[in-house]
């Protein structure tokens, strides 16, 4: 079974820094394509990052240069640094696992972990 | 930058009733689609993939069609615990995930 948990959110400064962490068990991240998905309260869904079996990541303008996601093989788990953080990247972050079946799909998804940027 | 456009943006129907989402792109970047399911205070979860095929546990009353630029999907016969946001979905080249804003489904 495929299991994807969250952690890390909380509340953090404008201009403040958070990692999530996603720990994945039934799949190795590093063989699977991983991404991170958010969704502001109300609001649909934005993915932020995604990182390719491959190695090589991806990001949206609204947060290139400010997220770096990563994984490590040895604790199989995905990474998101979120450095100078605004108060728009406010939101649920959940965790994805994507798929080709013919066409990218995201197949397994975390409980979701909630990030506030406020002073 | 690919925008997929879902409608209506909320759907207020009746148990057994059928129910027919749309999803329209604004430019063809992919043969496929895929279709998600939020229940409240839940994580998204795959419904469709590949315009038609069914994920995993999936009741047969959810079906997918579509081709080009234009993509429907239909639940047959409305149950109350159809009650949720149903997001639409493609691959694009940039950024690589596209996510349509969601069609409220109301029972």
């Amino acid at each position: 079974e495929v299991q994807l948990v969250e952690s890390g959110g909380g509340l953090v400064q404008p201009g403040g820094s958070l990692r999530l962490s996603c720990a994945a068990s039934g799949i190795s991240v590093t063989s699977n394509f991983m991404s991170w998905v958010r969704q502001a309260a109300g609001k649909g869904l934005e993915a932020v990052a995604v990182i390719y079996a491959g190695g090589s990541a991806s990001y949206p303008d609204s947060v290139r240069g400010r997220f770096t996601i990563s994984r490590d093989d040895s604790k199989n788990t995905v990474y998101l640094q979120m450095n100078s953080l605004r108060a728009d990247d406010t939101a649920v972050y959940y965790c994805a696992r994507g798929v080709f079946f013919g066409e990218l799909s995201l197949d397994h998804w975390g409980q979701g972990t909630l990030v506030t940027v406020s002073s | 930058e690919i925008v997929l456009t879902q409608s209506p943006a909320t759907l207020s129907l009746s148990p057994g009733e059928r129910a027919t989402l749309s999803c329209r792109a604004s430019q063809t970047v992919s043969r496929y689609l895929a279709w998600y399911q939020q229940k409240p205070g839940q994580a998204p979860r795959l419904l469709i993939y590949d315009t038609s095929n069914r994920a995993t546990g999936i009741p047969a009353r959810f079906s997918g069609s579509g081709s080009g630029t234009d993509f429907t999907l239909t639940i047959s016969s409305l149950e109350p615990d159809d009650i949720a946001v149903y997001y639409c979905q493609q691959r694009t080249n940039w950024p690589p995930i596209t996510f349509g804003q969601g069609t409220r489904l109301e029972i």
